[in-house]
Parts: C-alpha cells; structure tokens; sequence
C-alpha cells in the first residue's frame, strides 16, 4: 500500500513557541491531504482539508491562526502549532489520498506525531 | 465533528473467541472503514466496504453493512492476544471530500491469552 511518513514522531516545546509537523506522501502524489487531532483515549478530530497549491479548509472550531497548513506540493503538507500552549498537547495524524485515481477512496495515514508542550 | 459511534466502548474477551463491534453513522455514505490503534500509535486501515456492499470479509474479519439502519458490524474471530487495539469505524460521507472521514469513539479490545 502506499506510505505517508510524518515528522517528528514525538516533540516536546516550550509554552509560547512553535511546532512544525510534516506529512509526505512517500510513493505517490496526494492532491488532497488531511489532518487529525487525537486526545487521549478519544477519537479522531478532523482539523482541516489541505489541497495542493491552495488555502486549506478547517473544520468549525479550530483556529486556522493558531493551526497553520501549508500544502506546497503533491508530496508535502505542514501544520505548524503556532504559540503552543499545553492545551495544545495532543497526539497529531495526517493522512493522504491519492491523485492517481479520481474515483479513490482510501486515505492513507501517516504515524502520527506526540507533541507534549511544557 | 463525529460522526459514529461504536459501541461496545470497551471489549475484553479471551484468546479464541469472537470479538464484535458496532458502529453507527448518521448521514448517507460512499463508503464506510475501520482502522486498527495501537496504544499511542499510528492508524492501521483494516477494510474497507461500500455502500453498495452488505458483507466483506478479509482473513480473520468480517463487516456487515447495512444502510437502512446506518450501522456497521465488524467481528474478528478466533481472537488473539495481539489484537488487542482500539478499533475505529470512519465513514466518507457522501457529497463530502473524497477521503474526508468521520471517525467514532471506538472500542478498546483486550484479548487475554
């Protein structure tokens, strides 16, 4: 199947600064890639819609100041956690789909990413 | 926001027995998934079943599908230790983004050995 690797696996910031993560679609091109926050022992929240080459679009409730997506190209997505704050901590999942076909409806899921702000 | 809901939120059976999980969704779906967690870890996609499906099976997993009530089954069977996970069921919904999915709540397996 296909590989979405996400970096870091696991970071730990100050209270104030900013967090980077990144979502590459290893092995092919994702016009569409998405990203999810997870707290402790809950589900899966969808936080945004990135597509390629434009403004991602965020779910109602999540500040797209505070949450920064970047998706400059078909292989890489960003989201940056800008002034984190230890309610930001969380466990972050991107996940991809492929441009290959239009019609195609499984998401790829890369490994996810534990940011822990102190 | 979510959109099912698993139920039993907790399952804790023995090695050799069949597991089952239900899900329920709310709206009108492409297609319906369930992913596999670890403990911290990334998601692992299980199977996959359309909307159009009514069963599909994969190895030791079997989804049940049934529009009509908006709900899912997933059993695995003959259990063994290292299913123990939480299981997802995600939806994409219909006249949503392709790949866009509503996660529940999950279950947590435990299977004793």
């Amino acid at each position: 199947g296909a590989v979405v690797s996400q970096h870091p696996s696991w970071v730990i910031c100050k209270s104030g600064t900013s967090v980077k993560i990144e979502c590459r679609s290893l092995d092919f091109q994702a016009t569409t890639m998405f990203w999810y926050r997870q707290f402790p022992k809950q589900s899966l929240m969808l936080m945004a819609t990135s597509n390629e080459g434009s403004k991602a679009t965020y779910e109602q409730g999540v500040e797209k100041d505070k949450f920064l997506i970047n998706h400059a190209s078909l292989t890489l997505s960003t989201l940056t956690v800008t002034s984190a704050h230890p309610e930001d901590s969380s466990f972050y999942i991107c996940s991809a789909r492929s441009a290959s076909t239009r019609r195609s409806t499984e998401a790829f899921f890369g490994q996810g990413t534990r940011l822990t702000v102190v | 926001s979510q959109q099912g809901e698993e139920d039993p939120q907790a399952l804790s059976i023995q090695e050799g027995e069949n597991a089952t999980m239900n899900c329920s969704y709310k709206t009108s779906i492409n297609n319906l998934q369930w992913y596999r967690q670890n403990s911290g870890r990334g998601l692992v996609h299980l199977i996959l079943i359309r909307s159009n499906e009514r069963e599909k099976h994969s190895g030791r997993l079997r989804v049940t599908l049934d529009t009509s009530k908006k709900s899912s089954s997933l059993l695995i069977t003959a259990s063994r230790a290292a299913d123990t996970a939480s299981y997802f069921c995600a939806t994409d919904d219909r006249g949503s983004t392709l790949g866009r999915l509503y996660f529940g709540r999950g279950t947590q397996l435990t299977v004793w050995p």
